[in-house]
């Protein structure tokens, strides 16, 4: 199975902070890899696909990149809404495989 | 819209068989040929991807999970399956229902998830 390693595993920030979410693949997986935001209590919600393109109707403030074994999501200027966990999922092999979660956190 | 619902027992025996639904609205599973995926989260932990059921009927299961789990379509009914049997304690989770993209992969439209206790 591919491991996806992502970190930090939490973080504390403030509102307007820019966010730097990491996720490491164990081998090579192109760019076969989503960003999710989940909510407490809700589903998750895609928001970045094939590692850097925007999910329509996700705010620009959003974005991904990476290809091969590392790749980022940033939140450029942290909103209340953004508060929750965000998880990598790569698609490349089977099985498919979720990245273990970063929890973002108001400081 | 697209829309998933996921339905079913909200508590089953341990060894019995866990059996849920997700019923598809504003599309279908047979059209566009589209992909559909079950996923599970257990209390306070991360997701795991379960397997999905392509549009044809053909299915990848997560290995950690082959020898008990099915995936099935209901053409008829526009909703698709999960069975999971032998369960334990260790299956207690939240359960999604997802639609695979069927242009990028990864999972594109989520059901708002139903809980699963084992427990006898």
């Amino acid at each position: 199975d591919i491991q996806m390693t992502q970190s930090p595993s939490s973080l504390s920030a403030s509102v307007g902070d820019r966010v730097t979410i990491t996720c490491r693949a164990s081998q090579g997986i192109r760019n076969d890899l989503g960003w999710y935001q989940q909510k407490p209590g809700k589903a998750p919600k895609r928001l970045i696909y094939v590692a850097s393109s925007l999910q329509p109707g996700v705010p620009s403030r959003f974005s991904g990149s990476g290809s091969g074994t590392e790749f980022t999501l940033t939140i450029s200027s942290l909103r209340p809404e953004d508060f929750a966990t965000y998880y990598c999922l790569q698609h490349n092999d089977y099985p498919w495989t979720f990245g273990q979660g970063t929890k973002v956190e108001i400081k | 819209q697209l829309q998933l619902q996921e339905s079913g027992s909200g508590l089953v025996q341990p060894s019995q068989t866990l059996s849920l639904i997700c019923g598809v609205s504003g599309g279908s599973v047979s059209s566009g040929g589209y992909s559909w995926s079950w996923i599970r989260q257990p209390p306070g932990k991360g997701l795991e991807w379960i397997g999905y059921i392509y549009h044809s009927g053909s299915t990848h299961y997560n290995p950690s999970l082959k020898s008990r789990v099915t995936i099935s379509l209901d053409r008829s009914k526009n909703q698709f399956s999960l069975k999971l049997n032998s369960v334990t304690a260790a299956d207690t989770a939240v359960y999604f229902c997802a639609r695979v993209d069927y242009y990028y992969y990864g999972l594109d439209v989520w059901g708002q998830g139903t809980t699963v206790a084992v427990s006898s």
